[in-house]
């Protein structure tokens, strides 16, 4: 029952460009998206959030936009760096519920 | 920079032992969680913690695991009869927030490997 996918599993892009993360939800109880980055041997780390009464946040060169009515959302890293090369997930809660739920995560590859 | 703690970093064990992973969260959080991840898998949500009894647990939190706080500084997870399939990455988070709406802190993980 996977309720958050990230059907991309790799993403190579070149330092400076844009990289785009996808994710869809199927729970249309979701209200909270949040990306967390993952590198290897250290735990997940939070990036930036965004909130469904809202469809763009924007923190630096992060950017969260959230689709509602498709169930989706991506995050726009600009410029991409060398060290943005990690794991990335996206995360969901509902209103209410006290735990979040984790796509499968995509692993973005910066190529100097 | 304040972070979660989590001890042993591995730990291998055979089928059937007991094993206690154990965190310390950041200190003026009240919500805690336990994640985990097989390899090659999403995060899973094991259970959360508020006002030292359990909130939320999944399915996979079934009568082999357990959570205490015994003291005001750690945060345990008990698994008392390990199976090849509990072997995973688990990961202790805390945050201030509840609700699912906080960012949750993660601690480093620690690695069960079962044999």
């Amino acid at each position: 029952d996977q309720q958050v996918k990230q059907n991309s599993p790799s993403l190579s892009v070149q330092e400076g460009r844009i990289s785009i993360l996808n994710c869809d939800y199927t729970n249309s109880m979701f209200d909270y998206f949040l990306w967390y980055k993952k590198y290897p041997a250290e735990g997940p780390t939070f990036l930036i959030s965004i909130s469904s009464i809202k469809d763009k946040n924007e923190d630096g060169r992060f950017t969260v936009f959230l689709n509602k009515s498709a169930k989706h959302l991506s995050l726009h890293i600009v410029p991409s760096q060398p060290g943005d090369s990690a794991v990335y997930f996206c995360a969901a809660s509902g209103t209410g519920a006290n735990n979040l739920f984790f796509g499968t995560g995509t692993r973005l590859t910066v190529i100097p | 920079e304040p972070e979660v703690t989590q001890t042993p970093s591995h730990q291998v064990t055979q089928m059937g032992q007991e094993v206690i992973l154990r965190c310390v969260p950041i200190s003026n959080h009240l919500y805690f969680y336990w994640y985990r991840q097989i390899l090659g898998q999403k995060v899973e949500f094991l259970v959360s913690f508020y006002n030292n009894e359990i909130s939320e647990k999944s399915e996979i939190f079934d009568d082999q695991f357990s959570v205490e706080r015994p003291d005001g500084s750690n945060f345990t997870l008990k698994i008392r009869s390990t199976k090849l399939e509990d072997s995973a990455m688990y990961f202790c988070a805390s945050s201030g927030v509840g609700g699912g709406r906080g960012e949750l802190f993660f601690g480093e993980g620690s690695r069960l490997t079962v044999l």
